[in-house]
């Protein structure tokens, strides 16, 4: 399997633009989750689904900020409109079903990032 | 003050040293530990898993949870250049909607030089 696969990996653009970003799940997850990655933040988790449905985006900084996932295998965070404090490394990851591998726990598999600079 | 607290380092040791990384945390509800390691530009990817308190070894590494300390480590003996990562601590609670969310410490940047 490919693995998580997220696009662009890097996207330069400029404050008020529309930013979107893309991630594939691996074939099998129903687990999706959106992580945003800083160096002063560390990875703080924006929001994250199940089977389709979006549990808990307690994360998702501002109303700027929207992801969906319109099928079980795709999903995209969109960012309208952009500003120079959102740029930082997106990480989308996936998981097994609940009560897979690790039980409750799901071990994430993360996509390789995409990262955004907001000039 | 943040759920998990990691010291991000940097930490720089010769190889074969053995390395301690360590993590605290307040949230009492959380039950499964993991350390993750994050190669520069790539993604975090699952390093060890513990479930409540107790120590697990695997090769060169093993963890060690103390839940009445809510305290976590991280050791790897005789360390190699190719261990140099940032080494991220994550925790979550069990079941319902917590499944699969966790929270991560901010990583500690480990560099083993030759």
């Amino acid at each position: 399997d490919a693995g998580v696969i997220q696009s662009p990996r890097h996207e330069v653009t400029e404050m008020g633009q529309e930013v979107t970003l893309r991630c594939k799940l691996i074939s099998g997850h129903n687990s999706l989750f959106w992580y945003r990655q800083t160096m002063m933040r560390g990875l703080e988790l924006l929001i994250y689904f199940n089977n389709n449905v979006p549990i808990d985006d307690s994360g998702m900084p501002e109303d700027r900020f929207s992801a969906k996932m319109p099928n079980a295998s795709f999903s995209t965070l969109k960012i309208q409109p952009s500003e120079p404090r959102d740029s930082a490394v997106y990480f989308c990851a996936s998981s097994f079903p609940f009560g897979g591998i690790l039980g409750d726990t799901g071990e994430l598999f993360f996509g390789e990032g995409s990262r955004l600079t907001v000039l | 003050q943040k759920e998990v607290e990691q010291d991000p380092g940097p930490l720089s040791v010769p190889e074969g040293a053995i390395v301690s990384l360590n993590c605290t945390y307040s949230n009492s509800a959380f039950q499964y530990f993991m350390w993750y390691r994050q190669y520069s530009r790539k993604g975090p990817e699952l390093l060890m898993y513990t479930y409540s308190s107790g120590n697990k070894e695997d090769g060169r590494f093993t963890a060690q949870v103390d839940k009445s300390s809510k305290y976590i480590s991280l050791f790897i003996r005789d360390s190699q250049p190719s261990d140099s990562a940032t080494y991220l601590c994550a925790m979550s609670a069990a079941g319902g909607t917590s499944y699969g969310k966790l929270t991560f410490g901010q990583g500690t940047i480990l560099t083993v030089h030759p």
